[in-house]
């Protein structure tokens, strides 16, 4: 079946970027979504980027697709403490658009 | 109230218990859901409503019962639940189950924090 896979964990010093890194299976995926999850909260969808594009900046946040090695970053510029969360990166196909494949999630560690 | 909002925040329930999570959006969306967050586990996918009507049921257990009385609201009700069922419960919501046209994504509540003793 579809899968998505992240790294755990990353640690990165305050002002430095981090990139978090997600692979996926569906070769079919049309959307790709990175959330951020912060203690004790829901998941906040941070951007997305569609399977025709490249590259999707907004602002700090840099979101970069390998459609051929099915490989999803986020580039977080300039990290900063409020950075520290979990990341999810999630997939859904054409032929359920609802059906998110997500990831178990990067805990960013943000040191000062 | 803007988003998506979930009520309790917490609960904490004996396996006996009967109580109701609620969720609620202010989206003008049409579909919502609820998804399950365990510890070190991807999210599950629990129950889709598209227009009120059921779109999916993930083999879920019958002690989780929802409920969509109108495409604003979604309710979790849940009884004689195990120690196992103790997780952070997401609802979400998005514009259609699936999107002709645009990213459709899915907006997230803040959670209800469940544990089952």
């Amino acid at each position: 079946g579809e899968d998505v896979e992240q790294s755990l964990f990353l640690s990165v010093r305050e002002g430095d970027s981090s990139v978090i890194n997600c692979t996926y299976t569906d070769s079919s995926s049309t959307y790709l979504y990175w959330y951020k999850q912060e203690p004790g909260a829901g998941l906040q969808l941070l951007t997305y980027i569609f399977s025709n594009m490249d590259m999707k900046q907004d602002q700090r946040l840099t979101a970069l697709l390998n459609k051929k090695d099915k490989h999803l970053s986020l580039r977080i510029a300039d990290t900063q403490t409020g950075d520290s969360a979990i990341y999810f990166c999630a997939e859904s196909s054409t032929s359920g658009t609802y059906k998110y494949i997500f990831g178990t999630g990067t805990r960013l560690k943000v040191l000062a | 109230e803007t988003g998506v909002t979930q009520t309790p925040r917490h609960l904490v329930m004996g396996m006996t218990n009967k109580k109701s999570l609620k969720c609620e959006q202010h989206l003008g969306h049409n579909a919502m859901y609820w998804y399950k967050q365990s510890a070190k586990k991807p999210l599950e996918l629990m129950f889709v409503y598209s227009l009120e009507e059921r779109v999916e049921n993930n083999s879920v257990p019958s002690r989780f019962s929802p409920e969509c009385p109108n495409s604003s609201h979604l309710f979790l009700h849940l009884h004689t639940l195990q120690p196992e069922d103790s997780a952070l419960y997401l609802c979400a919501s998005s514009q259609e189950t699936h999107g002709t046209s645009g990213s459709n994504e899915q907006f997230f509540g803040p959670g209800t924090r469940l544990t089952v003793l």
